[in-house]
């Protein structure tokens, strides 16, 4: 039961353009949610987040947007660099059996073309 | 810089043979976790450390197992392993597991193959 999803393995996207992936996630438990970005051979970086009290959180080119009714969030990346080509993991954040558990979806690559 | 480290990066054992990976962080974070990420898919919970409470995950197999001898310090213990571990094991921290907006703290991980 796979609790987040990210359905797009793979977004390729023009330097300068909007990078935009998609995660949906079916648990109303979940209250916090976060962007990780890996790199090969490196583990996930934590890059944005946001509770489930808000809809957007910015932070210089990143924005994400929760849509609690639709159990959707998303990233934008504006304007994509080519140091933004890495995998890109979403993850939930609620209690779960009793512990306060981080669910992961199964990660988008994004590649930035110059 | 406060960090999660992971040693060693790269592990090679035998099928069967004992092996421990080891995570030390100096975030002095109450939490520390382990999870299991094979090939495109997404990281998988193993267990996690609240301190010294020890919380395993339903499903982790009883050939894996964790130690945590002080607050800097986690291992995993992987007691026989099969060709099936062969995997990337990731060691993260937390400030607190209690309420919301804490965000975990990854090490890079260490790549365990098994001959």
């Amino acid at each position: 039961d796979q609790q987040v999803k990210q359905n797009s393995p793979s977004l390729s996207v023009q330097e300068g353009r909007i990078s935009i992936l998609n995660c949906d996630y079916t648990n109303s438990m979940f209250d916090y949610f976060l962007w990780y970005k890996k790199y090969p051979a490196e583990g996930p970086t934590f890059l944005i987040s946001i509770s489930s009290i808000k809809d957007k959180n910015e932070d210089g080119r990143f924005t994400v947007f929760l849509n609690k009714s639709a159990k959707h969030l998303s990233l934008h990346i504006v304007p994509s660099q080519p140091g933004d080509s890495a995998v890109y993991f979403c993850a939930a954040s609620g209690l779960l059996q009793g512990a306060q558990k981080l669910v992961f979806g199964q990660g988008t690559r994004l590649t930035i073309n110059p | 810089d406060a960090m999660v480290i992971q040693n060693p990066r790269y592990q090679v054992t035998q099928f069967g043979k004992p092996v421990t990976l080891s995570c030390s962080q100096t975030l002095n974070h109450n939490v520390m976790y382990w999870y299991q990420q094979k090939s495109s898919q997404a990281p998988k919970l193993l267990f996690h450390y609240y301190d010294k409470d020890f919380n395993n995950e339903a499903d982790t197999p009883d050939n894996f197992q964790s130690r945590r001898p002080n607050t800097s310090f986690c291992f995993l213990d992987i007691r026989s392993p099969g060709l099936g571990d062969a995997a990337m094991y990731l060691c993260a921290t937390s400030r607190d597991k209690t309420g919301t907006n804490q965000p975990q703290h990854f090490g890079d991980g260490t790549r365990l193959s098994i001959l």
